[in-house]
Order: structure tokens, then C-alpha cells, then sequence
């Protein structure tokens, strides 16, 4: 079946444009979340979802990033006057559920972000 | 911060066995190891997860020690296509880490024909 699928697969902005990143989970799947990977670093959690509801929104690194989520489904990462550092992989995953064997987390290919 | 520690790199064999260690010597009765793996420039790909009792499906089999302290992933025929960095990674679902994984660095394993 389809797995998680994100959109653009790549994105190159300048300082100070706002971007958004989109992730369609697997369908069915209630929970969704954002990492992201800068350049030879580790894979960072920044959001997840359970249907709509963020109950976790601690990766976030500033204000300027925010996401959301509408009718438990597609999910909507902003990042609003970019800045170099905010270049990395975003990447999205979305599991069954979150507990009771359905919490297994399945990854999108991830979205290239390059800031000018 | 992680709480896994495992080897930055290992070096294997095509057709042999691919035996990648992984330490959670602080693991709770209530976290799962799950391991990943993210081949160059793709999202990372669940292999397989384990409470106490070692696992196997198709991919691969994981070895949880007694003790729980630490873990084994095998690959059990290595190919070129495993290259990849291999993460092992301590969750609870219930937790009060929530939904999230946290991801430490990995071991980068080198399948060589």
C-alpha cells in the first residue's frame, strides 16, 4: 500500500521567505509526527499529532516554526522568515496509533530544505 | 539525549552475517527497543522491535540479552543494499517521552562485496 508521502521533495528559499512542508500520512494512521535531519547530524523530533491535537510540541526549535494538522490527516509544517540554519530533511512519519502494538512510526522520503 | 550507546561503524561481508550491538544498560520495564535503519539520503526504515523475548520476520532477528541491558540486531545475509546507518532506540509507548523517537547516532555498517 502507499506509504507517507511528502511534498515538494526538495525547496530552495531565500533568508527570509516563509516556507511550508507537507506530509500525507498512511491512511488510517491517527498519529503523525516531524523530525528533521540537518547535515551530519542526528534525526530531531520536533511535533507530533494525535488526530488534530499537538500534544507535544517540544522540538520546535523557535516561534517561527509551527505545523498543523486538519481532519486527521494531512499534516502542514511552516517555517515563517527562514533563516540558514533551518537547512535540513524535514521528515514526517505516522504510526497506527500510539500504544497497544500500533505505535510503530513509518517515514516519509523527507523534504530537502535549502535556505539561500 | 539517547539512551543507547552502540558502535560508529562496523564493516561486513556480503553473505555473512551482520551482528550490530546496541547497550540500553538504563532501559525500563516498560521500553521497547526499536530498531531503524536510514540508507543515504532516504527516511529512515523500521526493521524490527522487541520487548524480552528475541523477534525474527523477514528482514532481520533481534537478540534482547536477559537482562534486557543490551541487544543484537543480525542481519542474516548481508547484501550491498544493507549499507546503512543502523539505529537502536529505548521507548516506551506509554511514556513520558509520548509519541516521539529520539534517534542517537547510529552505527554506520559497510557491507563490502
Amino acid at each position: 500500500g502507499a506509504g507517507v508521502s511528502q511534498s515538494p521533495s526538495n525547496k530552495v528559499t531565500e533568508k527570509g521567505k516563509d516556507v511550508e512542508l507537507r506530509c500525507d500520512p498512511i491512511s488510517g494512521h491517527t498519529a503523525l509526527y516531524w523530525y528533521r535531519q540537518s547535515l551530519g547530524q542526528g534525526l530531531e523530533f520536533l511535533i507530533y499529532f494525535q488526530g488534530n491535537s499537538a500534544p507535544d510540541k517540544s522540538g520546535l526549535p523557535s516561534d517561527r516554526f509551527s505545523a498543523e494538522r486538519t481532519g486527521g490527516s494531512v499534516s502542514t509544517l511552516t517555517i515563517q522568515r527562514t533563516q540558514q540554519e533551518d537547512s535540513a530533511v524535514y521528515l514526517c512519519a505516522s504510526s497506527l496509533g500510539l500504544a497497544g502494538g500500533q505505535e510503530t512510526q513509518y517515514f516519509g522520503p523527507g523534504t530537502r530544505l535549502l535556505v539561500l | 539525549d539517547a539512551k543507547t550507546t552502540q558502535p560508529p561503524s562496523m564493516d561486513c561481508a556480503e553473505g555473512r552475517a551482520a551482528n550490530l550491538p546496541c547497550n540500553h544498560s538504563t532501559i525500563s520495564g516498560n521500553e521497547y527497543v526499536y530498531w531503524y535503519r536510514q540508507i543515504h539520503s532516504q527516511g529512515p526504515q523500521y526493521i524490527i522491535h522487541g520487548l524480552k523475548n528475541n523477534e525474527t520476520n523477514e528482514m532481520a532477528s533481534l537478540i534482547i540479552t536477559e537482562d534486557r541491558k543490551s541487544s543484537t540486531l543480525i542481519l542474516p545475509h548481508a547484501t550491498l543494499r544493507d549499507t546503512a546507518v543502523y539505529y537502536c532506540i529505548v521507548r516506551d509507548p506509554g511514556g513520558v517521552q509520548g509519541g516521539k523517537l529520539i534517534f542517537g547516532q547510529g552505527t554506520e555498517l559497510s557491507v563490502k562485496p
